[in-house]
C-alpha cells in the first residue's frame, strides 16, 4: 500500500526556536492534512491543503502542498510549551468509496520551557 | 469540535472475548471511519461505511466487523479479541462531495483505548 515517510520521527527544540517537518509519498495525493494529537487524545485538524502549491497559515503554522502533489511540510514558528505532541501527516485520496487518508507515522515535538 | 463520542474509552478484556465499540456522531456525515493506532504503524483504517448498511474494508480488516444501522452510530465488534488487537482505536467521520475540500475532510473522536490478555 501507499506509504508515507514523514520526518524527523522526534525533534527536541528550546521554547521561541522554529520548526520545520515534512512529508514524502511516492503516490500523488489530492489533499494533504497537518494533525495534532495530545496524550490520550485523538488527532485533532492544524491545516488542510486542497490545490498543489498551496501555502496555508493558522496562527503560528504554515503548511505547502507541495506542487508535484507527493510531498507537504509543517512549519511551527515561535514554540512554545503547548506546542508540545505529535504531529502527523496525512495524505488523502477522495473518490466514490469516500476519502481515504494514508497517515505518517508522527512527529514527536519536546519543547523545553 | 466535531460531535463524536467514543465508547467505553477505555476496556480491559481477555482473549477470546467479544468486544464491541460504539462510534456516535452528531453531525450527521455519510462517511464514518474505524482506525487503530499502533507505536510504529501511525493510524491505520480497519473499516469505513459510506451511508447506512454500506460498509467495506480497510487496510487491517481482519478480525474485525462493523456494522451501521443509523446514520449516527458506527459499531466496531472483535468477534473473539486476541492480544493483537490491543491498541487504540479512533473513530472518524466526513461528508463526502466529490471533490476535495472542507466537507471532504475527516474528524477524529477522543479514541478507546483497549488491552486484550
Amino acid at each position: 500500500g501507499q506509504q508515507l515517510n514523514q520526518s524527523p520521527q522526534s525533534m527536541f527544540i528550546q521554547e521561541g526556536e522554529d520548526v520545520s517537518m515534512n512529508c514524502t509519498s511516492s503516490s500523488i495525493f489530492n489533499t494533504w492534512l497537518w494533525y495534532k494529537q495530545d496524550p490520550g487524545e485523538g488527532p485533532v485538524l492544524l491545516i488542510a491543503l486542497y490545490k498543489a502549491g498551496e501555502l496555508t497559515s493558522n496562527g503560528r503554522l504554515t503548511a505547502q502542498f507541495g506542487i508535484t502533489r507527493k510531498d507537504s511540510f509543517l512549519n511551527i514558528s515561535a514554540s512554545i510549551p503547548s506546542d508540545v505532541g505529535i504531529y502527523f501527516c496525512a495524505g488523502q485520496l477522495s473518490g466514490t468509496s469516500g476519502s481515504r487518508l494514508t497517515f505518517g507515522e508522527g512527529t514527536q515535538l519536546t519543547v523545553n520551557p | 469540535d466535531a460531535g463524536i463520542t467514543q465508547s467505553p474509552r477505555h476496556k480491559v478484556t481477555e482473549t477470546g472475548t467479544p468486544v464491541t465499540l460504539r462510534c456516535h456522531q452528531t453531525e450527521n456525515h455519510r462517511y464514518m471511519y474505524w482506525y487503530r493506532q499502533d507505536p510504529g504503524h501511525g493510524l491505520r483504517l480497519i473499516h469505513y461505511s459510506y451511508g447506512v448498511k454500506d460498509t467495506d474494508k480497510g487496510e487491517v480488516s481482519d478480525g474485525y466487523s462493523v456494522s451501521r444501522s443509523k446514520t449516527e452510530d458506527f459499531l466496531l465488534t472483535l468477534e473473539s479479541a486476541t492480544s493483537s488487537q490491543t491498541s487504540v482505536y479512533f473513530c472518524a467521520i466526513s461528508e463526502y462531495t466529490g471533490t476535495s475540500g472542507p466537507l471532504d475532510t475527516q474528524y477524529f473522536g477522543p479514541g478507546t483505548r483497549l488491552t486484550v490478555l
